[in-house]
């Protein structure tokens, strides 16, 4: 099993700062299989990132994702109030799927 | 527009029974491999089963293996998770999510809670 390893548990940030989260996988992700999720409380998650670094459908351009091997970043360049949520990665290169355990974005 | 709309969740003691139903809309079901993700109380998300576009392959996690038993019906546009023998540690909120692009999950559900408790 691909054990993804997501850091830092929490950022606490401010809003118009930067933000940039890790996915570190324990083996190769293939193919650049790396998708990127949003989860504000209470919400259903949203797509944001699928393979490493192409966006999903409506997502502001804000939101990059970079990496590949096993090494993954997704990046905030100006965060925005409604961006304070918790961010999961999860590889599709192998079977099992597997998620990150989460970043949790706070405002400072 | 995309929706998936869970139902049958609910309190349950170990050992019993639930029949979780997702009813889909907005784009054509069959052509679709589905999911069933869940996430426990303050946990992350672990993808529980998966099914493809007409049945015949189903993925199961371990740890349902022989309880859990994915399946569908094209015609009704409706995907289903039949629980059994269930356990405290499945507890979590279940979502029927949308399987695209070789892996990713696309759209999902609302969620539907099932609690294991006696």
């Amino acid at each position: 099993e691909n054990v993804l390893t997501q850091s830092p548990g929490t950022l606490s940030l401010s809003p118009g700062e930067r933000a940039t989260l890790s996915c570190r996988a324990s083996q190769s992700v293939s193919s650049s299989s790396l998708a990127w999720y949003q989860q504000k409380p209470g919400q259903t998650p949203r797509l944001l990132i699928y393979g490493a670094s192409s966006r999903a459908t409506g997502i502001p351009d804000r939101f990059s994702g970079s990496g590949s091997g096993t090494d993954f970043t997704l990046t905030i360049s100006r965060l925005e109030p409604e961006d304070f949520a918790v961010y999961y990665c999860q590889q599709y290169g192998s079977s099992p799927y597997t998620f990150g355990q989460g970043t949790k974005l706070e405002i400072k | 527009e995309v929706q998936l709309v869970e139902s049958g969740g609910g309190l349950v003691q170990p050992g019993g029974s639930l029949r979780l139903s997702c009813e889909a809309s907005g784009f054509t079901f069959s052509s679709y491999w589905m999911s069933w993700v869940r996430q426990a109380p303050g946990k992350g998300l672990e993808r529980v089963a998966s099914i493809n576009q007409d049945g015949s392959e189903k993925y199961y996690v371990g740890s349902v293996k022989g309880r859990f038993t994915i399946s569908r019906d094209n015609a009704k546009k409706s995907l289903y998770l039949q629980m059994n023998s269930l356990r405290a540690e499945d507890t979590a909120v279940y979502y029927c999510a949308r399987l695209a692009s070789g892996g990713v999950f696309d759209y999902w559900g609302q969620g539907t809670r099932v609690t294991v408790s006696s």
